[in-house]
């Protein structure tokens, strides 16, 4: 069945980097888009980044704009996100999720903490 | 930006209840309309997607309907698992924007 499996969280200072990682598996990764979403503590979801299946088309939501960069590798079924000069506001649980033909969104991570403080 | 607005941000039934939530857009989204639901701890479920149609293996209890701006969701008869935060979401353009949440709690 499918599976996203997120990685890569921790508690990191302002200002600092942070890579996180998604393994897909039991399905095709290379025919899906794939997002990700955030959660801050006790707040509502908020959409974070996509990138199309052949990584011709990316977009990010404006919070993250110019810091976030998002990746995927199909040989490796594999999809990242690198989140540089963190703020804060950035602490949150970081969800990836997948575009299944027509439908958004079908499937989810179990979700990887993020904690900017110092 | 699209904005999505729900309503209520909460409310309280009991078992047995029919309850509804709206979803509201701030331009026409066409039929680009999901909805999820999120118990505590839990990442989110697809529940519905183009606003009507029933994501696999969802029960029927559940349904979605509207197009263009306007869109509900009907829970027909609340059950204990049911009860949870749900989330709209348009799909019509980026950035994918969530509706603020509709927690419902136990009366």
């Amino acid at each position: 069945q499918v599976q996203l499996v997120e990685s890569g969280g921790g508690v990191v200072q302002p200002g600092r980097s942070l890579r996180l990682s998604c393994a897909a598996s039991g399905f095709t990764f290379s025919s899906h888009a794939m997002h990700w979403v955030r959660q801050a503590p006790g707040k509502g979801l908020e959409w974070v980044a996509v990138i199309s299946y052949d990584v011709t088309d990316i977009h990010y939501a404006d919070s993250v704009k110019g810091r976030f960069i998002i990746s995927r590798d199909n040989s490796k079924n594999t999809l990242n996100l690198q989140m540089n000069s963190l703020r804060t506001e950035d602490t949150a649980i970081y969800y990836c999720t997948r575009d299944f033909t027509i439908i958004p969104f079908d499937s989810w991570g179990q979700g990887t903490l993020v904690t900017v403080s110092s | 930006d699209i904005q999505m607005t729900q309503s209520p941000s909460s409310l309280s039934a009991s078992v047995g209840d029919r309850i509804t939530i709206t979803c509201r857009a701030s331009q026409d989204i066409s039929h680009y309309l999901a909805w999820f639901q999120q118990k505590p701890g839990k990442a989110p479920k697809s529940l519905i997607y183009a606003a009507s149609n029933l994501q696999s293996g969802v029960p029927s209890k559940f349904s979605g309907s509207g197009s263009g701006t306007d869109f509900t969701l009907t829970i027909s008869s609340l059950q204990p698992e049911d009860f949870a935060t749900y989330y709209c979401q348009q799909y019509k353009s980026h950035p994918r924007t969530f509706g603020q949440g509709t927690k419902v709690e136990i009366k």
